[in-house]
């Protein structure tokens, strides 16, 4: 099944503890991206990926890292967590850019105490 | 950057109605504008999308235009039914392949 996955779901953490949120496609998908959604601002690009170890910075990337090291995989990083990082994250796949559908992960709620 | 505003942030229509929601971008280079549709608990979902050299796309009860001159973009739901109900999202992008969303319009469609 074609499918966008995301580990852990759920994750309370505190304040300065290093996590990775990880991201796996299984569609051969060349365009990786990871969104942050908070109440009244919708969906904010954080960083995306056009292929293996290109990435670039999306609307918000402070406090935040990536890599990409193999296609299917897009790990996101908080190295040193704070509090205004508490959101929904939502990785997103598509076959080679942003200008085709997107298919989302089933998001990762995460708070930071 | 680019800046994509969405209106209204909540809509209220009797089933059968129809619903509008607009959306308007900033940067002048942005070429494709995608709707997603995101029930409650669930991942946001493609419904339909619009480039830049097309001004409206339909998909059955669903349609999309694109006033490239004013930079705004709209979604239109007719005979809307209670499962449309959900918070829709539109978005656009540029060259640099980053995307931009809109902040989002609860729909609640009574039956």
């Amino acid at each position: 099944e074609a499918q966008v996955t995301q580990n852990p779901r759920y994750l309370i953490t505190v304040t300065g503890k290093k996590l990775t949120v990880t991201c796996s496609q299984n569609m051969n998908h060349e365009y990786m991206s990871w969104y942050r959604q908070d109440p009244g601002l919708g969906l904010r690009q954080i960083y995306y990926s056009m292929n293996v170890e290109v990435t670039d910075k999306g609307d918000v990337p402070e406090g935040y890292k990536v890599s990409r090291k193999e296609k299917r995989n897009f790990p996101l990083i908080l190295e040193s967590p704070s509090p205004n990082q508490t959101s929904l994250y939502f990785c997103a796949s598509s076959l080679t850019s942003a200008s085709q559908t997107q298919y989302f992960g089933p998001g990762t709620r995460l708070l930071v105490l | 950057g680019e800046n994509v505003e969405q209106h209204p942030s909540t809509l209220s229509v009797q089933e059968g109605d129809s619903a509008v929601i607009k959306c308007t971008y900033s940067d002048s280079a942005s070429n494709y504008f995608p709707w997603y549709k995101q029930e409650l608990g669930k991942r946001p979902q493609l419904i339909i999308d619009i480039r830049s050299n097309v001004g409206e796309k339909k998909d059955q009860r669903i349609a999309v235009t694109l006033n490239k001159t004013a930079k705004h973009f709209s979604l239109h739901i007719t005979e809307t039914q209670p499962e449309d109900s959900a918070v829709y999202f539109c978005a656009a992008k540029n060259n640099n392949n980053d995307m931009r969303f809109g902040a989002g319009t609860r729909l609640t469609v009574k039956p």
